[in-house]
């Protein structure tokens, strides 16, 4: 059974800093999500990493996927306050099958 | 273009009670997906179709929770007889193909069991 942990699971920022999430997995997978999550509100589709060393970036955040590792992590430039939500990571295990982590609870703080 | 549909957004029913979830997907999307959101957790699938077919339904709860898919658009989700622990959010989700390229999801319904 694919296993996915995050951390931390909660995190305050403080504006202006930057701040890393990490997402581990425990199988094999070339494809992994990441989602977040304002409170009472679905998940919005932030990054899709495909394939070892995948990199995105969209304004403040930067995704990579280290496949080998089985590890991706969520990079957050000089956090700004609209950065508060939930960020989840999700692995498919190759049998069209989203597993997902527990979910890290952002917090950013003037 | 229209995003996943869901209603009810809010349902709150008696323990023993039945209770429905709907869900439109994306037009053209094939695959649709049901995911339970417990409160403070990651979504968990509970039962993935293609077109009409319910193709991964092992973690479905099939003595209470039923679903389906008719003409492989529109489904319907049914927990009969509700039980305290059912209460999450349920949430639907569509993508074009089982690859799970492009994943959309649902606003999801809020089920609370008293």
């Amino acid at each position: 059974e694919l296993k996915v942990e995050q951390n931390p699971l909660f995190l305050s920022m403080q504006e202006g800093k930057n701040y890393t999430i990490y997402c581990n997995y425990s199988t094999t997978s070339d494809r992994l999500y990441w989602y977040r999550q304002d409170p009472g509100k679905s998940l919005e589709s932030l990054f899709v990493l495909l394939s070892n060393g995948a990199v995105k970036q969209e304004g403040r955040l930067m995704a990579s996927l280290d496949t080998k590792a089985r590890l991706s992590t969520l990079h957050i430039t000089a956090a700004v306050h609209d950065l508060s939500a939930t960020y989840f990571c999700a692995v498919d295990s190759n049998d069209y099958k989203l597993s997902f982590g527990a979910g890290t609870t952002v917090t950013v703080r003037a | 273009e229209a995003g996943v549909v869901q209603s009810p957004r809010y349902k709150i029913i008696e323990k023993k009670q039945p209770v429905a979830f709907w869900c439109n997907p994306i037009s053209g999307h094939n695959t649709l997906y049901w995911y339970r959101q417990n409160l403070g957790q990651g979504p968990e699938l509970l039962i993935r179709y293609e077109n009409e077919e319910a193709v991964d339904d092992s973690q479905l709860p099939k003595d209470r929770f039923s679903a389906e898919r008719l003409k492989g658009v529109d489904s319907t989700l049914k927990i009969q007889p509700a039980e305290l622990g059912d209460s999450a959010v349920y949430l639907c989700a569509s993508s074009l193909d089982s690859m799970g390229y492009g994943y959309t999801f649902g606003s999801g319904t809020r089920l609370t069991v008293v």
